[in-house]
């Protein structure tokens, strides 16, 4: 099947950039999910990416997207502690990714 | 308020004993869907439905069965668990598929097979 793959953890120093990576193999998804899971909570939907864009860009997120790579990346601006979290990738069909898990240290 | 919700939170039974995990939505979402989550594996999908009477399978459909008799409702059913099937759950509902519409999830429910 077709495979969306993300590492599994990322530490920053608050007031960092973080940037979370994801690659995805379904050359035909339109769009693209950035899912955020706080710990003891479900999934909620951080932001999406259509296909024919190549970045997106709300408040500190920015979204890239590389089709012809098909890597689509997450970069938050001065993260918070309030950031620490599970990040997931997914792809249209909503195929997931492992998620990657960010720390934040003071 | 909008929200998807599933119960129990938390669930610990021993194997071969029938087990129902509940799941409603309130929202008047067409699509449903279960997932599991595991540790570097992260969320496989189990079951989804396009709508009333419409399910079909989705990675890891094994050892489960769900229904869809009603809109609002999308019970998962484990008929025999297994300690393979100890997990995380998530139930999550949209308005529609094919792209551009958020998933929301329920808070999930951790089951143990001993």
């Amino acid at each position: 099947g077709e495979d969306v793959e993300q590492s599994l953890f990322l530490s920053v120093r608050e007031g960092d950039s973080s940037v979370i990576n994801c690659t995805y193999t379904d050359s035909s998804s339109t769009y693209l999910y950035w899912y955020k899971q706080e710990p003891g909570a479900g999934l909620q939907l951080l932001t999406y990416i259509f296909s024919n864009m190549d970045m997106k860009q709300d408040q500190r997120l920015t979204v890239l997207l590389n089709k012809k790579d098909k890597h689509l990346s997450l970069r938050i601006a001065d993260t918070q502690t309030g950031d620490s979290a599970i990040y997931f990738c997914a792809e249209g069909d909503m195929r997931f990714g492992a998620g990657t898990r960010l720390t934040v240290k003071p | 308020e909008a929200q998807v919700t599933q119960n129990p939170r938390y669930l610990i039974t021993v194997t071969g004993k029938k087990l129902t995990v509940t799941c409603s939505q309130n929202m008047n979402h067409e699509y449903m869907s279960w997932y599991r989550q595991d540790p570097g594996l992260g969320l496989r999908q189990i079951y989804y439905s396009m709508n009333v009477e419409v399910t079909d399978k989705g990675d890891v459909p094994e050892g489960y069965k769900v229904s869809r008799k009603e809109k609002r409702n999308f019970p998962l059913i484990l008929e025999s668990p297994s300690p393979n099937q100890t997990s995380l759950y998530f139930c999550a509902s949209s308005p529609g598929t094919g792209g551009g519409f958020e998933l929301f999830f329920g808070s999930g429910t951790q089951l143990s097979v001993l």
